[in-house]
């Protein structure tokens, strides 16, 4: 079945460091890939995604490219903020089941001024 | 705007006590879904509807009844409480499979069982 593996949290930055957080997946077929985020207190919200390889998923500084080769898409940003600060969330769609998604178990950033 | 609206946000049960978890989208989506997330564990799928008139069971399923009312309202029914069962609860829809698959949520409900 498909799976997804993030990178393990929590992780604790400076404001204006740079961020990366490791995703892999494994899946038959291809799958959309998504990155959404948490905040607290709230549901997961979309932050970005990318629907075939070599997609480059942005938002709001934060990036992630589609590596069908390496089975990754790891989110990046080059400088983040105080209000970064929130849980985020790998996930993979099988485009032919409902749109079923499949969730990492989410990596908990703290950014601190 | 509201999206996805779940309620209600917080909610203490005795164990085996019943309850109904409401959720209801205003997208006009297709699929809903609903999930429950423990700590370190995700997201883990309790049951979903691809469509309206259509249920089916997800990767957590025991203990729990779904019903899909209409488009918009998609319920979730715990019959009789357990600790076990005591988690953040939070509803999704999608538009069409066919489509981006982009989900949905709700700010969730939180259910504590003693």
């Amino acid at each position: 079945g498909n799976s997804v593996t993030q990178m393990e949290g929590p992780v604790t930055l400076s404001e204006e460091a740079f961020l990366t957080i490791n995703c892999t997946y494994t899946a038959t077929g291809y799958p959309s890939l998504f990155w959404y985020v948490q905040y607290p207190g709230e549901g997961l919200q979309l932050l970005l995604k990318a629907t075939k390889a070599d997609d480059k998923g942005s938002n709001k500084g934060f990036e992630a490219t589609y590596r069908k080769e390496t089975t990754s898409f790891h989110l990046e940003k080059g400088s983040v903020q105080v209000s970064d600060s929130a849980v985020y969330f790998c996930a993979l769609s099988d485009r032919t089941n409902a749109g079923k998604s499949t969730f990492g178990d989410g990596t908990t950033l703290t950014v601190k001024p | 705007n509201a999206g996805v609206t779940q309620t209600p946000k917080f909610q203490v049960l005795k164990t085996g006590q019943s309850m109904t978890l409401q959720c209801a989208q205003d997208m006009n989506h297709n699929s809903m879904y609903w999930y429950r997330q423990d700590p370190g564990m995700g997201l883990r799928l309790i049951y979903y509807s691809a469509s309206e008139g259509t249920t089916d069971k997800g990767e957590v399923p025991n203990g729990y009844n779904v019903s899909r009312l209409n488009k918009r309202e998609f319920s979730l029914r715990l019959e009789s409480a357990a600790p076990s069962q005591t988690s953040v609860y939070f509803c999704a829809s999608s538009d069409s499979p066919v489509a981006k698959n982009i989900q949905y949520f709700g700010a969730g409900t939180r259910l504590s069982v003693l």
